[in-house]
């Protein structure tokens, strides 16, 4: 049973800097052809891809963010790290993590949650 | 990168077949695969089609999509709607490993 679940702040001031961890279960992160994405949806917005790690340590970021945006893996505890600088209120939505195959296609298989971020001082 | 625009909204009675597009500004829709995601209000996204036109099991045959080269759009068409399909439906591709969502549309289903 692949479950995945989204852990932060909910709330940022701006300027800091927002630290999400992803935690999974049910696959591995080691396995070819798996990976992570996260994604933000803005109240009453589209969604948004952000970034993508996969089983090779690669990264792969969206190209309007990616000077502000990290991600990271920890294989060892099934967690994927994103971290994103410089927050604004424009960031405050809901991030979610999904489970990605990369098996000649790129495919959210499994979502988590959700986490709400809300970005006021 | 490229864009993939859908329409904001749809509207469709119960029964009737909906059909919504979602196309691609640069680059071959063909190229690469297309997935079709349901999300209902307060929840997380779920998969109704990947790779163009694949159903993940529980998804009931009443979803299909396809591509269209000619107009260089992907379509989710919903057949038998049900009042219980009413939500926001968003396509997603991608390339050179970048991702791509389409703005959504809102299915009304009145």
């Amino acid at each position: 049973q692949v479950t995945l679940r989204e852990s932060g702040p909910a709330l940022v001031k701006p300027t800091q800097t927002l630290t999400l961890t992803c935690t999974f279960s049910g696959f591995s992160l080691s396995t070819s052809g798996m990976c992570v994405s996260w994604i933000r949806q803005p109240p009453g917005k589209a969604l948004e891809w952000l970034a993508l790690i996969d089983w090779d340590d690669d990264k792969y970021y969206s190209t309007s963010l990616k000077t502000r945006l990290t991600i990271s893996k920890d294989t060892s505890k099934n967690q994927v790290v994103l971290t994103m600088t410089n927050m604004d209120p424009v960031d405050t939505a809901t991030y979610y993590c999904a489970r990605t195959t990369a098996a000649g296609n790129y495919y959210f298989d499994y979502w988590g949650q959700g986490t709400l971020v809300t970005v006021s001082s | 990168n490229f864009m993939l625009t859908q329409p904001h909204s749809v509207s469709e009675s119960p029964g009737k077949t909906v059909t919504i597009s979602c196309t691609r500004s640069s680059g071959s829709i063909a190229s690469n695969y297309v997935q079709w995601y349901q999300q209902r209000p307060g929840s997380a996204p779920t998969t109704v089609i990947y790779e163009d036109n694949q159903r993940p099991s529980g998804v009931p045959d009443r979803f299909s999509g396809s591509i269209d080269s000619s107009s260089n759009s992907a379509s989710l068409t919903i057949s038998g709607l049900k009042t219980e399909d009413e939500a926001d439906y968003y396509c997603q591709s991608y390339d050179s490993s970048i991702v791509v969502f389409g703005g959504g549309t809102k299915l009304t289903v009145l």
